[in-house]
């Protein structure tokens, strides 16, 4: 049962423009939540992240919105640059450091 | 430098051999956890520890145990493994009031 789905494997954008990137999740009891990158070899690093007593959270190029009644959260990258292109996993937890990450979102932007 | 480690990051090994992945940390964080990354899946967790001595089991902790005797390591130990535990795995770690996990660099295991 995947209570954290990122329904689109891959996203293709151009340099410059923006790249929009979607979660659902199911669980009403997720009360906070992330987005991780992760680059080849590597694990995934932390990005941004957003509670759910705010509906957006801003860090330069990356912003987050969430929309509770809609158990949505997306990441908006803009600009997108080539060096943005990785893996981009959502990510929820309960206030207990249990964590949910979707199956991932694969952003290539493109010079 | 704060990091996560993970030995080893490549292993082949047979069905039925026992094997232990180790896990440590540098940033004194209380929580740590162990995943699988399969394609099309995500990370799943295998199980966390919200400290020493105390360890629970994630979403897919079939096949696996782990220990957590000190604050800094929590290592994955395979007692049986089977081809369906091929995977890459990765460990990760945060503060408890925090849920911002530090993940170390994966371990690509392989079971024949």
């Amino acid at each position: 049962d995947q209570q954290v789905k990122q329904n689109s494997p891959s996203l293709s954008v151009q340099e410059g423009r923006i790249s929009i990137l979607n979660c659902d999740y199911t669980n009403s009891m997720f009360d906070y939540f992330l987005w991780y990158k992760k680059y080849p070899a590597e694990g995934p690093t932390f990005l941004i992240s957003i509670s759910s007593i705010k509906d957006k959270n801003e860090d330069g190029r990356f912003t987050v919105f969430l929309n509770k009644s809609a158990k949505h959260l997306s990441l908006h990258i803009v600009p997108s640059q080539p060096g943005d292109s990785a893996v981009y996993f959502c990510a929820a937890s309960a206030s207990n450091n249990d964590m949910r990450f979707g199956a991932g979102t694969r952003l290539t932007v493109k010079p | 430098e704060a990091q996560v480690t993970q030995n080893p990051r490549y292993l082949i090994t047979v069905t039925g051999k026992k094997l232990t992945v180790t896990c440590s940390q540098n940033m004194n964080h209380e929580y740590m956890s162990w995943y699988r990354q399969d394609p099309g899946l995500g990370l799943r967790q295998i199980y966390y520890s919200m400290n020493v001595e105390v360890t629970d089991k994630g979403d897919v902790p079939e096949g696996y145990k782990v220990s957590r005797k000190e604050k800094r390591n929590f290592p994955l130990i395979l007692e049986s493994p089977s081809p369906n535990q091929t995977s890459l795995y990765f460990c990760a770690s945060s503060t408890l009031i925090y849920n911002e996990q530090f993940f170390g660099p994966g371990t690509r295991l392989t079971v024949l």
